[in-house]
């Protein structure tokens, strides 16, 4: 069984402030998915990253994968209270056997609070 | 509709009761995927179809679980004998296809399944 270990499980900030969400496994995947999951809601991709080393950035969120692909982070600049959420990381092994079934880490709960 | 739909959206039932719960993906998408969250938790995978047939269903908690897609498009979640450990929320997602890459999954709203 593949695990994801998602760290810290809760997070509450002051608007203004950066943060990192990191997600860390000892299996390696094909690509990493990071997810916002809002109440009584599924969750919505933000990003993929597939290759080792790759950084993307998607205005105040910045998503790195790292070079071995066994590991991911999330870094928010100068959060806002609409950033409050669940964030979920995610790896695909797709191309072995499990054709883009999803290994969820447990989630981040992040408050910022105004 | 736009999205993946899922009904009902809350369901209470009692322990030992059989509930069915159903995902209209959105159309075209000839993968779905069924995922379950516990409180606190991310999603659990527990099965992949492929068209109407079920790819990968090694998700399945127990036998008391089982999932049908019979034209390829909706599906329904089948739990027989249900326990208050099945209290959980119940994701569905669809994609386009399932083949290695990033194929994005988009999630339905989810039903609540309550066991007294």
């Amino acid at each position: 069984t593949q695990l994801l270990e998602q760290s810290p499980q809760f997070l509450s900030i002051q608007e203004g402030e950066n943060l990192t969400v990191y997600c860390n496994s000892s299996s390696v995947f094909s690509s990493l998915q990071w997810y916002r999951q809002e109440p009584g809601e599924g969750p919505v991709l933000l990003v993929t990253v597939v290759t080792g080393g790759e950084v993307k950035k998607l205005k105040r969120l910045t998503f790195q994968f790292g070079d071995a692909r066994k590991d991911s982070s999330l870094h928010i600049t100068a959060a806002q209270p609409g950033d409050t959420g669940l964030y979920l990381c995610a790896g695909d092994r797709a191309g072995g056997t499990s054709y883009g079934k999803l290994t969820f880490g447990q989630g981040t709960i992040l408050t910022v609070h105004p | 509709g736009a999205g993946v739909s899922q009904t009902p959206s809350n369901k209470v039932t009692e322990k030992g009761k059989y509930v069915e719960l159903r995902c209209d993906p959105i159309s075209g998408h000839t993968a779905l995927y069924w995922y379950r969250q516990s409180l606190g938790q991310g999603p659990e995978f527990l099965i992949y179809f492929q068209g109407t047939g079920a790819a990968d269903d090694s998700g399945l908690p127990n036998d008391r679980f089982f999932a049908v897609r019979p034209e390829g498009s909706v599906s329904t979640l089948k739990i027989q004998r249900t326990e208050r450990g099945d209290s959980a929320v119940y994701l569905c997602a669809s994609s386009l296809i399932s083949l290695a890459g990033d194929n994005e999954q988009f999630f339905g709203p989810g039903t609540r399944l309550t066991v007294l």
